[in-house]
């Protein structure tokens, strides 16, 4: 069936240091992923999507990185901060109408000062 | 502007009660998605409303129901509840249908069944 998994439920990270999340897909007929981040007590939030016409995308300290060849999604996070400290969810989805998100389970990014 | 917002924040219920929650999008949105969150997993797809009509439904029993209003807010109604419905469950609005427009969360409300 469809899965939308991530290889590590947790990530300890300098401040400072570069952070990556990695995540797997399994359906190859998702053509849209997109990052999402939870902080504690709040609604996720929207950070960066990528379509897979792309293999790069980049925003604010942060670059999305699609592999399509082996189904693989990862978000880099440029110069760690405290304020990143949350739960990072990659989805999947048809970039089209009356399509549904597939969150992953998620993971933990944690600073250490 | 002001965001997502749902109602109650927490609700608690015994085994086999009704649950009623609430969402209100953002001004301008027509897309309502219902998120259920249990603890320490991801968020599970449960319904998508846009313009008063049920688009989408994810794998969740029949006890699992909802209407969007002619303003556009949305209500989940869990009937017959169970101990595993005890989860945060997120609404999220957007301005289209699919899943290219950007779905903007509200803070959840944290349903515990005893």
């Amino acid at each position: 069936g469809e899965s939308v998994g991530l290889h590590l439920p947790t990530l300890s990270v300098q401040e400072g240091d570069n952070s990556i999340i990695n995540c797997a897909y399994s359906n190859s007929a998702s053509d849209y992923f997109i990052w999402y981040k939870q902080e504690s007590g709040k609604g996720p939030q929207f950070i960066i999507d990528i379509r897979s016409n792309m293999d790069k995308r980049q925003g604010q300290r942060v670059t999305v990185l699609l592999n399509k060849t082996v189904k693989h999604l990862s978000l880099q996070i440029a110069a760690t901060q405290p304020g990143d400290s949350a739960v990072y969810f990659c989805a999947e989805s048809r970039y089209s109408s009356a399509s549904k998100i597939i969150f992953g389970s998620g993971t933990r990014l944690s600073i250490r000062p | 502007e002001a965001g997502v917002t749902q109602s109650p924040t927490h609700l608690i219920k015994t085994r086999g009660q009704q649950a009623t929650l609430r969402c209100s999008p953002i001004s301008g949105h027509t897309s309502v998605y219902w998120y259920q969150q249990a603890l320490g997993l991801g968020l599970q797809f449960l319904l998508w409303y846009d313009e008063g009509e049920e688009r989408n439904r994810g794998n969740f029993p029949p006890r699992f129901s909802g209407r969007q209003f002619p303003n556009y807010s949305s209500e989940l109604n869990v009937n017959a509840l169970e101990l595993e419905d005890s989860a945060l469950y997120l609404c999220a609005s957007s301005s289209g249908q699919g899943a290219m427009n950007e779905q903007f969360f509200g803070p959840g409300t944290r349903l515990t069944v005893l």
